[in-house]
């Protein structure tokens, strides 16, 4: 059964910082990752997604790498600002069925 | 293009009682999935249907039920409500082309209190 983990649960840091949230899967038999934001009350955004032939994606001040044989991905936010305060998920799709498996979210605050 | 509606955005009910969500999905997208968030679960996997058919489905008791129109849209079911089913009750839709593990688009939620 495909777990997948998020660490830090929480993170509070300084505007202008550049910052890395963690996400591990323990089955590596994946067809693609996804990284989502959830600010409060609200349904989710996709942000990015990695297929599994694929080993980071790009979008603005968002980076995402996957490394499928360690289980692992992280997603690289630049220069934060306060708006990315949200609850960031990660969430893979594997061999299981067409459904997400979902880590437990990073909650983000980025202080002015 | 518009994005994924919910309705109702709110609901309240009692026990026992029983309620239907709907979903309209993305223009195009043929795949509807619902998912459960609780703060003790997190997000939980419900159903996937994809061309009014149920293609997978969570591990969840047979309260909850669910089916897809021929115009993709899905309504979700829970009869018999437990305090327990309060919840934000979130739909994602994807798979344009009938494929497999599309990327995902979701709603807004419906917010679910159980008195």
């Amino acid at each position: 059964k495909q777990e997948v983990t998020q660490i830090p649960a929480a993170l509070s840091v300084p505007e202008g910082e550049n910052l890395v949230l963690n996400c591990s899967f323990t089955d590596s038999a994946i067809y693609n990752l996804q990284w989502f934001r959830q600010d409060p009350g609200k349904g989710l955004t996709s942000l990015l997604l990695i297929q599994s032939s694929q080993r980071e994606q790009t979008s603005g001040r968002l980076n995402a790498s996957l490394d499928k044989s360690s289980g692992r991905s992280t997603l690289y936010i630049a220069a934060s600002q306060p708006g990315d305060s949200a609850t960031y998920l990660c969430a893979v799709f594997n061999n299981a069925g067409n459904m997400l498996t979902f880590g437990g979210g990073t909650r983000l605050m980025v202080k002015p | 293009k518009a994005g994924v509606t919910q309705t109702p955005r709110y609901l309240i009910k009692t026990r026992g009682q029983q309620v239907t969500l709907s979903c309209s999905p993305i223009s195009g997208h043929r795949s509807v999935s619902w998912y459960q968030q609780t703060p003790g679960q997190g997000l939980q996997f419900l159903f996937e249907y994809f061309s009014e058919t149920q293609r997978n489905k969570g591990n969840f008791p047979g309260r909850f039920s669910g089916r897809q129109f021929s115009n993709s849209r899905s309504e979700m079911n829970v009869s018999t409500l437990e305090l327990g089913d309060s919840a934000l009750y979130l739909c994602a839709s994807g798979a344009p082309s009938g494929g497999w593990a599309d990327e995902q688009f979701f709603g807004p939620g419906t917010r679910l209190t159980v008195l």
